[in-house]
């Protein structure tokens, strides 16, 4: 069946460096992408989200890169810092015109990124 | 801002009876809510989709009987564990959206554990 999966199941980064996370996503409907922190013991905290009508999206020190050709989302943190240490999910939406509804996210495996100082 | 809190944060209880978890949007209306489900170190799994005065919609392989949803109002949505098992112990996370963004809102989240 068709879903997201990521790459990397865990990253380990050195305090100041860049991060990438990666997500690969089967199905060619999804229209919609979003990037989700999930610290210990607590709910899932957006970060970013791109449109499948872009290849790229800038926030405060993250970037998400769409790869439509090839299914690939990726996540890049900027100077990577202690508090960046979570799992990391992206999530698709197919949108409302293939059956979809809003919100209606399918959450890939996450990647757990662990910052040392 | 979008603001939904979830209540409680973590709760043990006894093999047999039912737990209430409440999921509520504090600073918005939310006509949908959503249930998930998560075992350590895995991804979140989505058990049902609730909707504003209307019958929740549970997917395959979650047991209305068992997890039952309630959304009366566009600020409440409830989920109730009846009998719990310690099959049942998980982590459940609500989300909800806000008309006209597409985003998930999240609650904290609430750690069941059954004895």
């Amino acid at each position: 069946g068709e879903s997201v999966g990521l790459h990397l199941p865990t990253l380990s980064v050195q305090e100041g460096d860049n991060s990438i996370i990666n997500c690969a996503y089967s199905n060619s409907a999804s229209d919609y992408f979003i990037w989700y922190k999930q610290e210990s013991g607590k709910g899932p905290q957006f970060i970013i989200d791109i449109r499948s009508n872009m290849d790229k999206r800038q926030g405060q020190r993250v970037t998400v890169l769409l790869n439509k050709t090839v299914k690939h989302l990726s996540l890049q943190i900027a100077a990577t810092q202690p508090g960046d240490s979570a799992v990391y999910f992206c999530a698709e939406n197919i949108g409302p015109s293939y059956g979809g509804s809003q919100g209606n996210l399918i959450f890939g495996k996450g990647t757990k990124l662990s910052v040392k100082p | 801002g979008a603001v939904v809190s979830q209540h409680p944060s973590w709760v043990i209880c006894k093999s047999g009876t039912s737990v209430k978890i409440e999921c509520r949007s504090l600073d918005f209306q939310a006509t949908t809510m959503f249930w998930y489900r998560q075992f350590p170190k895995q991804s979140l799994m989505l058990m049902a989709t609730s909707n504003e005065g209307s019958k929740a919609t549970y997917e395959q392989g979650v047991e209305k009987d068992k997890f039952l949803i309630n959304h009366a109002s566009l600020t409440l949505s409830t989920l109730t564990v009846t009998s719990a098992h310690p099959e049942d112990s998980s982590f459940y996370i609500c989300s909800a959206t806000k008309q006209g963004i597409e985003k998930l809102f999240f609650g904290s989240g609430t750690q069941l554990s059954v004895l």
